[in-house]
């Protein structure tokens, strides 16, 4: 079974500075691990996806993450917010492997950039 | 373009009645969708396995006599909300699994009961 937790359900940033959102895993198998955004009243857009390559995984709109096994988190960073940033992010695992497709979703992180 | 589409994007029925929302792989196939379901500034829920010429697997909570799916063929996928009450309004998202390890989303329906 896989579960996520995102730590914090809201955080709140002023633009330039850096961005951190945290996300534990919990897996019985070898994750795969997801960030996804989500704009107000709009669909899911991946930032970014580890599927056990690389731990650093770079993704869109200078986002990247680091997959850290003994930590269990999988941490989503980008080094100078914007504004155009500000929105929800969900961190999600699957299976692995075995089951990719069946995403279990963390509570989401809203994330507020101020001028 | 989208590679996954849903319709409707949005759609208001009045309570009681059923409404259809389909899910579309457009460029490839795809035998396992799943549907998930968002309340307003909630996370998404993982509703249903949708399986292409089987039964869908339903997550622990899920009405499936409520929420029928149904995987016709390998790149359509429908989830069809049978007498809706207002409490089932909601936005309900697809996505197709292709192999190895990607993962497209649809566009999502918002369901609005009245």
């Amino acid at each position: 079974a896989q579960s996520v937790t995102q730590l914090g359900s809201h955080v709140s940033v002023s633009e330039g500075a850096l961005v951190l959102l945290r996300c534990n895993y919990s897996s019985s198998v070898p994750p795969y691990l997801f960030w996804y955004v989500q704009y107000p009243n709009q669909g899911l857009q991946l930032l970014l996806k580890y599927t056990s390559a690389a731990t650093l995984v770079k993704g869109i709109n200078g986002f990247e993450a680091e997959f850290k096994k003994s930590e269990t988190s999988f941490h989503l960073t980008k080094p100078s917010a914007h504004m155009s940033d500000a929105a929800e992010y969900f961190c999600a695992v699957s299976g692995g492997s075995g089951n990719t497709g069946k995403l279990i979703f963390g509570q989401g992180t809203t994330l507020q950039v101020k001028p | 373009g989208a590679v996954v589409s849903q319709h409707p994007s949005r759609v208001i029925c009045k309570s009681g009645t059923s409404v259809k929302i389909e899910c579309r792989s457009l460029d490839f196939q795809a035998t396992t969708m799943f549907w998930y379901r968002q309340f307003p500034k909630k996370s998404l829920m993982l509703m249903a396995t949708s399986n292409e010429g089987s039964k869908a697997t339903y997550e622990q909570g899920v009405e499936k006599d409520k929420f029928l799916i149904n995987h016709a063929s390998l790149t359509l996928s429908t989830l069809t909300v049978t007498s809706a009450h207002p409490e089932d309004s909601s936005f309900y998202i697809c996505s197709a699994h292709r192999p190895p390890n990607t993962i497209y989303f649809g566009e999502g329906s918002w369901l609005t009961v009245v």
